[in-house]
């Protein structure tokens, strides 16, 4: 059973207002993600890590910024939210292998709407 | 660039008959893996399956199988004996191991008729 956990899982914020997006797992993960996602339509990488100290930017251009100090946790952080940045926020972890696909498994998503 | 073509934005579907989601993808590598996530209204993506580009046997886990011919680049995701709760969004997959991520396509949504 995946554990991996996400708050808060409904947002509403005001413009200009810096929000910190939580993502925790507990299964020892290096690798994690995020994924943003308009409903009714597919996910976008914005961000991804292979371990403690490592940040890399996704497919899809960010404002967002994110940060990797501990392996469980990997956050996410808009410091000025606009209403173009509303919408569903995925957060996954899998474990690290350079061959073969691991299975990624998803927290339960922070949906986000920025008034 | 490696993609996922869904060609079917939504299907309808009585209860109790199978269902065919279409995948092709698109990539010139010889190592990916391809899989199947649902997302319920709920919002949460559940993994279903997983194929490996060397697998030769199509990958099966209960009532999902996966329809993975390699020669024409698809990765159909079959249910048999659909039921209400299957009704959901279906999103195709594709790892390739030279660009380490993973790419979806832009999902099929499935209605489950009573």
């Amino acid at each position: 059973e995946a554990d991996i956990y996400q708050t808060p899982r409904y947002l509403v914020i005001g413009t200009g207002k810096k929000i910190t997006l939580e993502c925790s797992q507990t299964m020892g993960h290096d690798k994690m993600y995020w994924y943003q996602q308009d409903p009714g339509m597919e996910l976008h990488l914005i961000h991804y890590s292979y371990g403690v100290n490592s940040t890399e930017k996704g497919d899809l251009s960010s404002e967002s910024t994110v940060s990797r100090i501990r392996t469980e946790h990997f956050p996410l952080t808009l410091e000025s939210a606009r209403p173009s940045h509303t919408s569903q926020y995925l957060c996954a972890s899998s474990e690290l292998d350079g061959f073969s696909y691991n299975e990624q498994f998803f927290g339960p998503g922070t949906r986000l709407t920025v008034l | 660039a490696q993609k996922i073509t869904q060609t079917q934005p939504g299907m309808f579907v009585q209860e109790k008959e199978a269902v065919t989601l279409d995948c092709t993808y698109d990539t010139s590598d010889q190592s990916y893996g391809l899989f199947w996530y649902k997302q319920p209204s709920s919002g949460e993506m559940i993994f279903l399956i997983y194929q490996g580009s060397y697998d030769e046997q199509n990958a099966t886990e209960g009532r999902y199988s996966l329809n993975f011919q390699k020669a024409r680049k698809s990765a159909n995701l079959v249910i048999s004996a659909s039921q209400l709760g299957d009704s959901a969004m279906y999103f195709c997959a594709s790892f390739m191991n030279r660009d380490d991520k993973i790419i979806f396509g832009k999902g099929t949504r499935l209605h489950i008729l009573p």
